[in-house]
């Protein structure tokens, strides 16, 4: 998985708890990405960043933040879960802005 | 708001048949169109892509067909073989300064029987 690891690799929380997610990398690529995965809609992004403590939405932010104060970590927090960002959370990254993105194992994350 | 359109949602094939993934797009600013491949419990990875200014990309069994005009472009898998089982998807992005913004689509899940 070209040097991304995500952790936790499962999760379980009940509704209302914060929760997050880390994407660490070893390639010193700039972008990294969050994505989510779900039947029927494939993949969807909902934030990335273009560098340390530079990140932008995607197409489905809400309810969502990230933070990068380092090159190698990506973090997705979601400040108070709930049972419909119950999700499989990619992260992906990628060398430069066309460059090819590479994906990390994923996050398992059941709201209850 | 799917920008992506994918079909057919399954896809079943027979050990050295032809498989074949459609995908229809409406954003005209799209510039750069990779398919991705996933297999169960892994993350997708990138098995071939394609820009607007060739109408088509072979690699190896994996070809992509890209019609600018219609905005369509499809993955075809010649030869199919049981190892090829896994969900495709395609995707499109604009390669905007600030990262590649991949938008996907629904996903494919292809089984090829031995």
């Amino acid at each position: 998985d070209a040097g991304i690891t995500q952790s936790p690799r499962h999760k379980v929380t009940e509704t209302g708890t914060p929760v997050t997610l880390r994407c660490h990398q070893t390639e010193n690529h700039r972008y990294m990405y969050w994505y989510r995965q779900d039947p029927g809609h494939g993949l969807r992004l909902i934030h990335y960043s273009y560098g340390v403590k530079d990140t932008d939405k995607g197409e489905v932010s809400d309810g969502y933040s990230v933070s990068r104060s380092k090159t190698e970590d990506f973090l997705l927090t979601l400040e108070s879960a709930t049972s419909s960002q119950t999700s499989v959370y990619f992260c992906a990254i990628s060398e430069g802005r066309e460059e090819t993105q590479y994906f990390g194992p994923g996050t398992r994350l059941l709201v209850l | 708001q799917q920008q992506v359109k994918q079909s057919p949602q399954s896809l079943i094939v027979q050990k050295g048949g032809i498989s074949i993934i459609n995908c229809a797009y409406e954003n005209t600013a799209f510039d750069y169109f990779p398919w991705y491949q996933q297999f169960p419990g892994k993350g997708p990875a990138l098995l071939i892509a394609i820009r607007p200014d060739v109408s088509e990309k072979k690699e190896g069994r994996f070809t992509i067909s890209f019609n600018k005009s219609a905005k369509q472009f499809s993955l075809h898998i010649m030869d199919s073989q049981p190892g090829d089982s896994a969900t495709y998807f395609c995707a499109a992005s604009t390669g905007e300064t600030s990262g590649s913004r991949l938008t996907f689509g629904e996903g494919t899940q292809l089984t090829v029987n031995p």
